[in-house]
């Protein structure tokens, strides 16, 4: 199937443990992104990679570091886990940044920290 | 900075009826608008795109218009369905950046 997956699906961990999310799409796409949403079921943009490149970040807490091994791969690394940062994660991807580009995204990633 | 909210927040209607969703956005220079579907516990399902330069656009019950000038979007849904049921977001292209979001409108279809 042609898609943007993401492992694992839920993810359930403690206060101050490092845990990672992947995000794979096979769409032959060059820009990934990570989006959050909370708990009032708010999506926002957190980081967007083009080529591997970082172009975006809002304001995330440098906790968070997203890396890009390759075009068709963008991962969530979260340091120091907090109880805030509880929400579902989507990674979604498009190709190209210009405007009017469609984005796909995956299934999401319910992160739970107790 | 592009903000986009979503009427009704809620939305309960009975099989058949045909139903409106409305979206708002504050700056009108935007690229596209994309509209998406959430089921519970899923991801999002990208239901229509509108190129700025597009007054609409049609996919089987769905018809999604734009007025940039006004900063709005409708998206038309015919003869509702229990399958309907789910959390429909509209988002902006404000640029080369990322999708901004509303918090979507939760519709519920009793049959």
């Amino acid at each position: 199937d042609t898609a943007v997956s993401q492992t694992p699906k839920y993810l359930v961990t403690q206060m101050g443990n490092d845990k990672s999310i992947k995000c794979e799409q096979n769409l032959g796409h060059d820009t990934m992104y990570w989006y959050k949403q909370d708990s009032k079921k708010f999506l926002k943009i957190m980081f967007s990679y083009n080529n591997k490149e970082l172009i975006i970040n809002e304001t995330v807490p440098n906790r968070f570091s997203p890396k890009s091994p390759d075009k068709a791969h963008l991962n969530l690394h979260i340091n120091s886990l907090e109880l805030g940062d509880s929400a579902v994660y989507f990674c979604a991807s498009s190709r190209g940044l210009a405007g009017g580009i469609e984005q796909f995204f995956g299934p999401g990633t319910r992160l739970t920290v107790l | 900075k592009q903000e986009v909210t979503q009427i009704p927040a809620a939305l309960s209607v009975p099989e058949g009826e045909n139903l409106v969703l409305n979206c708002s956005f504050t700056d009108s220079a935007i690229y596209n608008l994309q509209w998406f579907r959430q089921d519970p516990g899923k991801g999002l399902t990208s239901l229509l795109l509108i190129q700025s330069s597009q007054r609409e656009q049609t996919s089987g019950r769905l018809n999604a218009s734009l007025d940039k000038s006004s900063g709005r979007s409708t998206l038309y849904i015919a003869a509702s369905q229990p399958g309907d049921s789910a959390t429909y977001l509209c988002a902006v292209i404000p640029g080369n950046t990322p999708l901004v979001f509303g918090k979507g409108t939760r519709l519920s279809v009793i049959a």
